[in-house]
């Protein structure tokens, strides 16, 4: 299993550029987040979708937009980039059930995509 | 004041040292997760507790949910557990991220 594959993992852009993230898991996981990583914070949550078809604003979701049209897929949007969406962003997916079960809630990372805005 | 504080922030310790990193959470959870991070790398997790302990090889994880906090251990540290360390809490399906515990091991 690849687990949670995330694309292009490094990018610059120029202020005005858009861009997508790409964010593809196959362990067939319900949840899926994006997270924001900048210097000495933690990871902050952009967008999180519950399933296929369905997206919610998270901390940070300004300048972003997310679709979820299938379970696999969660792409990150960035439109009009400026130098403040400079950081490291990655994608993550979890599986949850309300039957409770004690295993479900596991966080699976991907590598992470370093973006650059000049 | 963050709703998850880890202790240290840095820390520096000898090969073959035991090391302890601490978390402290100001919010009601359904579990708490350690995650490392390499250097330039992912993140992967280590444990997923609700209660008790946990042990992984000489890792080993604990939580008192009475008092809100939560201690990671390294037994025997190695140069190759050089990495941060990274607290999170979680309620029903949101995760609130420390900022971290970066720990280097010399040789």
């Amino acid at each position: 299993n690849a687990g949670v594959t995330q694309t292009p993992k490094f990018r610059i852009l120029k202020i005005g550029q858009s861009m997508t993230l790409q964010c593809t898991q196959d362990m067939n996981h319900n949840y899926m987040y994006w997270y924001r990583q900048d210097p000495g914070m933690g990871l902050k949550l952009i967008y999180y979708s519950v399933g296929a078809g369905i997206t919610d604003k998270g901390e940070v979701p300004n300048g972003y937009n997310v679709s979820r049209s299938t379970t696999e897929d969660f792409p990150l949007r960035l439109e009009l980039a400026a130098p403040s969406q400079t950081s490291v962003y990655f994608c993550a997916s979890s599986y949850f059930t309300d039957r409770g079960y004690l295993n479900t809630g596991e966080l699976f990372f991907g590598e992470g995509s370093r973006l650059t805005v000049l | 004041k963050n709703e998850v504080e880890q202790s240290p922030q840095n820390l520096t310790a000898q090969e073959g040292e035991f090391i302890t990193i601490n978390c402290s959470y100001s919010v009601g959870i359904s579990a708490l997760h350690w995650l490392q991070q390499h250097p330039g790398g992912g993140i992967v997790s280590l444990f997923m507790l609700s209660s008790g302990k946990k042990k992984h090889g000489r890792l080993i994880a604990t939580i008192n949910i009475q008092e809100k906090h939560s201690s990671l251990h390294i037994t025997a540290s190695h140069p190759r557990d050089s990495a941060v360390y990274i607290c999170a809490v979680r309620g029903t399906y949101k995760y609130i991220f420390g900022t971290g515990t970066r720990l280097k091991v010399l040789a």
